[in-house]
């Protein structure tokens, strides 16, 4: 079964702290995403890549960096962890930007 | 960039009846439309999707349509069962570019 798996389904952070959230996927995708799901707001695009070591901003990535080493890691850092970063973060990857995603369980992210 | 409406927001159907959710994009250059089911606590998963060379796709009980002209596409759920209850995300991209989701549509199918 193909999967995305992203390290932790809960995480509780103070405000100040830097954050990392890491998603793996085991399907050899090229491409891999980072949104944002809230109440109301639908899923929001932080950031994409299309290849190692290449990334993309979407429509949202202010507060949020990422990394791609490796094909198969996407990691999302918050260098300043705040309030209104509260969220659900749901990593995913395709075979190509416009084909089906699969998602992972997603990372329910407090910050206090 | 592309822009994707999407109603209604919540959706209450008695079992057995239909469910038609609708979207708008507003890129005439989008090709490729999804569906999305995310049961409550678990992740968003594919559920169907149509390209723009399509105008109908049915898998079962769910089937969506397209209309390029007018720019909007529909989910259908035929005899709709508990299990459907959900919220519904539909999403659209042009070549090349990431998909672009609508706001989503709970769906309570009650028994």
């Amino acid at each position: 079964d193909v999967k995305v798996t992203q390290s932790s389904r809960y995480l509780v952070k103070r405000t100040g702290e830097k954050v990392f959230l890491e998603c793996v996927q085991d399907m050899d995708h090229e491409n891999m995403f980072w949104y944002r799901q809230d109440p109301g707001l639908g899923l929001r695009l932080i950031y994409f890549s299309y290849d190692v070591k290449m990334k993309e901003k979407g429509d949202i990535p202010e507060g949020y960096s990422v990394s791609r080493e490796k094909k198969e890691r996407f990691s999302l850092i918050l260098e300043s962890a705040s309030t209104n970063q509260t969220s659900m973060y749901l990593c995913a990857s395709s075979f190509g930007l416009n084909y089906g995603y699969t998602f992972g369980s997603g990372t329910r992210l407090t910050v206090v | 960039g592309e822009n994707v409406e999407q109603h209604p927001s919540t959706l209450s159907v008695q079992e057995g009846d239909s469910a038609v959710i609708k979207c708008t994009y507003s890129d005439s250059a989008s090709n490729y439309f999804p569906w999305y089911k995310q049961e409550l606590g678990k992740r968003p998963q594919l559920i169907i999707d149509i390209r723009s060379n399509v105008g109908e796709k049915k898998d079962q009980r769910i089937a969506v349509t397209l209309n390029k002209t007018a720019k909007h596409f529909s989910l259908h759920i035929t005899e709709t069962q508990p299990e459907d209850s959900a919220v519904y995300f539909c999403a659209a991209s042009r070549r090349n570019t990431p998909l672009v989701f609508g706001k989503g549509t709970r769906l309570s199918v009650i028994a």
